[in-house]
């Protein structure tokens, strides 16, 4: 079956520190990729999606690029503020009848120092 | 006011207690989910409905049932809750036209 894994967390930076979150996914189709955003006390929210191969999702200030050569879709922000400090979680799901069906990976929570 | 809307925002029973937990929205979405979350887990499909008239299991349904009272309202029962389904419950909602799924704020469930 379908599967995103994430890099473990947690993950401190420093404000101004360049960030990756890694994200892996196994699918038997061609699956769309996403990443929401969870901040204290409140749901998911979409920060940014891709529907194809090599297609970057941008938002904020992050990016991320579906390389499906690799099946990946990693998180990168250049320069992190504290306001960034939340749970990031990446997750796929297929278009057609099947939509919305999200499979997410297990979250990597983010804080960021002043 | 939010577009997607869970109540209670938290809860503690007993086990075995009977539990129903509503999500209502303002979005006009054919499609609603409720998920939970645990820690190191992510988010797990519990049961998603694309119409009225249409209900599904998610990956992890047993113990678990489902309302579908109009296109706006979806609730989730725990028959007889126990402790293992303590966790954060979400609602989330999304229309027909290939759009992102749109979350509630949770319920934080807790089951003693």
């Amino acid at each position: 079956g379908d599967s995103v894994t994430q890099m473990e967390g947690p993950v401190t930076l420093s404000e101004e520190a360049f960030l990756t979150i890694n994200c892996t996914y196994t699918a038997t189709g061609y699956p769309s990729l996403f990443w929401y955003v969870q901040y204290p006390g409140e749901g998911l929210q979409l920060l940014l999606k891709a529907t194809k191969a090599d297609d970057k999702g941008s938002n904020k200030g992050f990016e991320a690029t579906y390389r499906k050569e690799t099946t990946s879709f990693h998180l990168e922000k250049g320069s992190v503020q504290v306001s960034d400090s939340a749970v990031y979680f990446c997750a796929l799901s297929y278009g057609g009848t099947s939509y919305g069906k999200l499979t997410f990976g297990q979250g990597t929570i983010l804080t960021v120092h002043p | 006011d939010a577009d997607v809307t869970q109540t209670p925002r938290n809860r503690i029973t007993k086990t075995g207690k009977r539990i129903m937990l509503e999500c209502s929205q303002t979005k006009g979405h054919d499609r609603m989910y409720w998920y939970r979350q645990d820690p190191g887990l992510g988010l797990r499909l519990i049961y998603y409905s694309f119409d009225v008239k249409d209900i599904n299991k998610g990956e992890i349904s047993d113990g678990y049932s489902v309302s579908r009272q109009a296109q706006a309202k979806f609730s989730l029962s725990l028959e007889s809750a126990i402790p293992n389904q303590t966790a954060l419950y979400f609602c989330a909602t999304s229309d027909s036209n290939n759009q992102p799924q749109h979350f509630g704020d949770g319920t934080r469930l807790s089951i003693l």
